[in-house]
């Protein structure tokens, strides 16, 4: 199993442009998680998908995020327009029964 | 919503001693437990799980973790910590049937050769 794949591994990108980060689960796994982590505010929960529905997305900072699941295998967190505070590490996560397997993640910096 | 608490940001320990980190959590309902570790530049990785059954769980490398329900805890353990177990440790916590996963800040271990 690959575990679960994301893209890109770094990005750098100016002020104002629209970025788009990937995710490909688990085969099998039905929950899919995005988080980001900074240093100033940890590992946060933006939102989760059950069977590529949307359950909770309280955790998304603002109307500039969005995240789909078009089907099982590929969910895509887009941040239009990015801004400088939007740099973090952002992590996809997959599960089936509780807890998660993450991604090794996307090293977003928005200058 | 669940909270997690890890009183200990920052531990700092030599090889060979023994490791505790406190994990509190406030639901008090049925609730899945976790530990990952985030070793430096990379993602984080199950250490070990907690869903029902004998309280002790072990987990990979040497860890494990004692789940006591009177007291909302979950601490991790290890009886002699390596330079290479110099990593981020997150508690985290879900309530049993639901999936959301909620994580604690954090605690950062340095091993000291």
């Amino acid at each position: 199993d690959a575990g679960v794949i994301q893209s890109p591994r770094h990005e750098v990108t100016e002020m104002g442009q629209e970025v788009t980060l990937r995710c490909k689960p688990i085969s099998g796994h039905d929950y899919l998680f995005w988080y980001r982590q900074t240093m100033m505010r940890g590992l946060e929960l933006l939102i989760y998908f059950n069977n590529n529905v949307p359950i909770d997305d309280s955790g998304m900072p603002e109307d500039r995020f969005s995240a789909k699941m078009p089907n099982a295998s590929f969910s895509t967190l887009k941040i239009q327009p990015s801004e400088p505070r939007d740099s973090a590490v952002y992590f996809c996560a997959s599960s089936q029964q509780g807890g998660g397997t993450f991604g090794s993640g996307t090293r977003l910096t928005v200058v | 919503a669940q909270s997690v608490s890890q009183h200990n940001h920052h531990v700092i320990l030599s090889e060979a001693a023994s490791l505790e980190l406190g994990c509190n959590y406030s639901y008090g309902g049925t609730v899945n437990l976790f530990w990952y570790v985030q070793y430096p530049g990379q993602h984080l990785q199950l250490l070990l799980k907690y869903f029902s059954g004998d309280p002790l769980v072990k987990g990979i490398k040497g860890f494990e973790a004692e789940f006591i329900k009177s007291k909302f805890s979950f601490n991790l353990r290890k009886p002699s910590v390596q330079w290479s177990d110099t990593a981020e440790y997150f508690c985290a916590v879900n309530d049993s049937g639901a999936n959301n996963l909620f994580f604690g800040t954090g605690t950062r271990l340095t091993v000291i050769p």
